[in-house]
C-alpha cells in the first residue's frame, strides 16, 4: 500500500524560503518508471502541478515558478524535498505530494493528505 | 501551456439521474504513437487530496464504482456518472498529462438538488 505524508511549517513570512518534505512508503523511487510530484491547490481553486522528480534523478518544473523550485529526494530515508524561495501572499496554498507510474496510470494516482502553508507577516 | 476548459462550473442534479461534465484542452492531448489521450479525472471532497478516477480517458482507476464512465478524445472530453449517489457530491477536475507543465480545468462542482 502506497502512502504519502507532508510535513513542514504551517506559516511562513513573505520572502522567506518554505521547506516541505514528503515521507512516503510502499514504493521505491529508485524502480523504473516511479516518479514523484508536488502540486499545490490555493483555497477554492483548482491544482497546479509545481515539480516531479524521476527515478533516474531527472527533476522538472513548472516554467513560471522554476527559479524559485527545487525538490530532491532522500532515497535512505524515502523522503522527497521541495524548497520554495522567496514566498509571498499568493502563495498561500495545500502543498500535496504524489506518486506516478510510468507503466500504470502514467498520471498521480496516490496523493498525500497535503500540508496547508499560509504566507503571512 | 496547454488549457484546460470545464463546463459547466458547476451543476445540480437530482439522485439517481445522469450527470455530465465536459473537459475541452487547448491542444490535442492523444499521442499517435500509442493511440492514448493523456487525459484524467479526478474527484475531489471537502478537506481531502483529489481521488483519481479515469485516466487515458476512459480507463476506471481501480476501486472507482462502474457508474463513472470517461469518453472523447483528442481535445473533447466527458466525464459520465450515470446514476448520482449522495456520495457522488464533489469538485470534479479534468487534468491532461501530454505535456509539461501538466494542467488542470478549473472544476466543476456537483450538488444535490
Amino acid at each position: 500500500q502506497i502512502t504519502l505524508e507532508e510535513s513542514g511549517p504551517t506559516v511562513v513570512k513573505p520572502t522567506e524560503t518554505l521547506t516541505l518534505t514528503c515521507t512516503f512508503s510502499g514504493f521505491s523511487l529508485s524502480a523504473t518508471g516511479v516518479g514523484l510530484g508536488w502540486i499545490r491547490q490555493p483555497p477554492g481553486k483548482a491544482p497546479e502541478w509545481l515539480a516531479l522528480l524521476y527515478w533516474d534523478g531527472n527533476k522538472r518544473y513548472s516554467p513560471s515558478l522554476q527559479r524559485r523550485l527545487t525538490i530532491t529526494k532522500d532515497t535512505s530515508r524515502n523522503q522527497v524535498v521541495l524548497t520554495m524561495t522567496n514566498m509571498d501572499p499568493v502563495d498561500t496554498a495545500t502543498y500535496y505530494c504524489a506518486h506516478r507510474f510510468n507503466a500504470a496510470q502514467y498520471t498521480f494516482d496516490v496523493w498525500g493528505q497535503g500540508a496547508m502553508v499560509t504566507v503571512s507577516s | 501551456d496547454i488549457v484546460m476548459t470545464q463546463s459547466p462550473d458547476s451543476l445540480t442534479v437530482s439522485l439517481g439521474e445522469r450527470t455530465t461534465i465536459n473537459c475541452k484542452s487547448s491542444q490535442n492531448v492523444l499521442y499517435n504513437s500509442n493511440n492514448k489521450n493523456y487525459l484524467a479525472w479526478y474527484q475531489q471532497k471537502p478537506g481531502q487530496p483529489p481521488r483519481l478516477l479515469i485516466y487515458w480517458a476512459s480507463t476506471r482507476e481501480s476501486g472507482v464504482p462502474d457508474r463513472f464512465s470517461g469518453s472523447g478524445s483528442g481535445t473533447d472530453f466527458t466525464l459520465t456518472i450515470s446514476g448520482l449517489q449522495a456520495e457522488d457530491v464533489a469538485v470534479y477536475y479534468c487534468q491532461q498529462y501530454y505535456s509539461l507543465p501538466w494542467t488542470f480545468g478549473q472544476g466543476t462542482k456537483v450538488e444535490i438538488k
